[in-house]
């Protein structure tokens, strides 16, 4: 059974960069077979997509973060890593990573999510 | 704004059926399968349905999936307590480069 934790700090200052990291267990970064992607929930809303990423580097990114947004693999640490730049009050979310199987089957496995909030 | 549309709220009595609509677009809901997630308070989304209509393991058959042109449903047959979540639809949608999308969500609460 894969496993995710997302790590990073709770609290960025606004027009700071957002920093957070992916670890899996129990599956590799280096698969075929999955894309490794970032899902956010500001408070009390709905489920936004941020990016995934593929073992080959290939990504695929919300077209209204993309300005914004860098996402990368560290395959020799078995993580993946998100940054989102300039962030303002409007970031503040839960922050999930998550394996992504195929574009039919979704995302089958999710962290438990990390809260972060962006205030001056 | 979410791209996939679904209400906001569903209701129901224990042993019901509900269901729940989501409605998209030829790019997204009409071009790619659908899944649904189930998030109960304060956790991570579960996935509960996939390719439209597919369940994966451990997940009950209560829970059925369906799709018909740009819009798909979520079934919940012999409601249990436990069920009362916020479920959410999502799809690939293929307009741009090609990302997810997701419906606004739906609260249901069992009555």
């Amino acid at each position: 059974q894969m496993q995710l934790q997302e790590s990073g700090p709770g609290l960025v200052k606004t027009s700071e960069t957002l920093s957070l990291t992916c670890t899996v267990s129990g599956g590799s970064v280096s698969s075929s077979s999955y894309y490794w992607g970032w899902i956010r929930q500001p408070p009390g809303k709905g489920l936004e997509f941020i990016a995934t990423i593929y073992y080959t580097g290939n990504i695929f990114q919300n077209p209204s973060l993309k300005s914004r947004v860098s996402i990368s693999i560290d395959t020799s640490k078995n993580q993946f890593s998100l940054k989102l730049r300039s962030v303002t009050a409007a970031d503040t979310s839960i922050y999930f990573c998550a394996s992504e199987v195929s574009s039919s089957e979704g995302f089958d496995f999710w962290g438990q999510g990390t809260v972060v909030t962006v205030s001056s | 704004q979410s791209v996939l549309t679904q209400p906001p709220s569903a209701s129901g009595t224990p042993g019901q059926r509900v269901t729940i609509s989501c409605s998209g677009s030829r790019s997204n809901i009409g071009s790619n399968g659908v899944i649904w997630y189930q998030q109960l308070p304060g956790t991570a989304p579960k996935r509960l349905i996939y390719m439209n209509d597919q369940r994966p393991s451990g997940v009950p058959d209560r829970f059925s999936g369906s799709k018909s042109g740009t819009s798909a449903s979520l079934a919940i047959t012999g409601l249990q307590s436990d069920d009362e979540a916020d479920y959410y639809c999502a799809a690939w949608d293929d307009s741009l480069n090609g990302d997810w999308v997701f419906g606004g969500g739906t609260k249901l609460t069992v009555l």
